[in-house]
């Protein structure tokens, strides 16, 4: 059974701060890596990695994935209160490309 | 923007009562997905397709239904609904032979009383 496991589960940290949220995954047929962020309703999406080791960036997000040791990180720097969401990564697999999330980090950012 | 549709966002219905969630997309995704989410808690995968007359169950077991008769309709059907079917229903769609990004609709919240 596919497995994808998120820490912390849950982080309370003050606007300005740096944080790093963890996705380790043990899948079969690993095709990619997803970062969403839900606020209210439906996820909406943040990062895409397939390959190990490149960086993706968007403003003050930046992921990365590592195929080896089978994990993925991602940062978020000068944290905001309008970050304040629940985390969630997914990794795709097989050739039905099939989806199966973590638990999800919930942030708190505040002032 | 994602056009990926449910309806209804919000539905109250008694036990015993045959509903169907209905999913839209109009991306022409072969990849669509239904998902299960308490408040709080994680998605879990409870069907998805990855094209015309195909379908698969997810992880978590479900006694709902689903069909896949045209490629941008996804609809999720239970027979009777139960107070142990109240949640958040989650319909997503992906493209892509390599990298699959999936887009989310606005999810149905169920309540069976």
């Amino acid at each position: 059974e596919d497995k994808v496991v998120q820490s912390p589960l849950s982080l309370v940290v003050h606007e300005g701060d740096t944080v790093t949220l963890n996705c380790s995954y043990e899948v079969t047929n690993f095709r990619s890596l997803l970062w969403y962020k839900q606020e209210k309703k439906a996820p909406t999406f943040l990062f895409m990695l397939t390959s190990s080791g490149i960086e993706k960036k968007s403003g003050r997000l930046s992921s990365i994935l590592d195929k080896k040791e089978l994990f993925s990180i991602l940062n978020i720097t000068a944290t905001q209160t309008g970050d304040s969401a629940i985390y969630l990564c997914a990794v795709v697999t097989g050739t039905a490309s099939k989806l199966t999330f973590g638990t999800g980090t919930r942030l708190q950012v505040t002032l | 923007e994602a056009d990926i549709y449910q309806t209804p966002r919000y539905l109250v219905i008694g036990t015993g009562k045959k509903i169907t969630l209905e999913c839209s997309q109009t991306m022409g995704h072969d990849k669509m997905y239904w998902y299960q989410q308490d408040p709080g808690m994680e998605l879990h995968l409870i069907h998805y397709s990855y094209g015309v007359n195909s379908t698969e169950k997810g992880d978590l077991s479900s006694e709902s239904t689903v069909s896949r008769i045209r490629t941008e309709h996804f609809p999720l059907t239970l027979e009777s609904a139960r107070p142990s079917h109240t949640s958040q229903y989650l319909c997503a769609s992906g493209q892509g032979a390599r990298d699959t990004e999936a887009f989310f609709g606005q999810g149905t919240r169920l309540t069976v009383v």
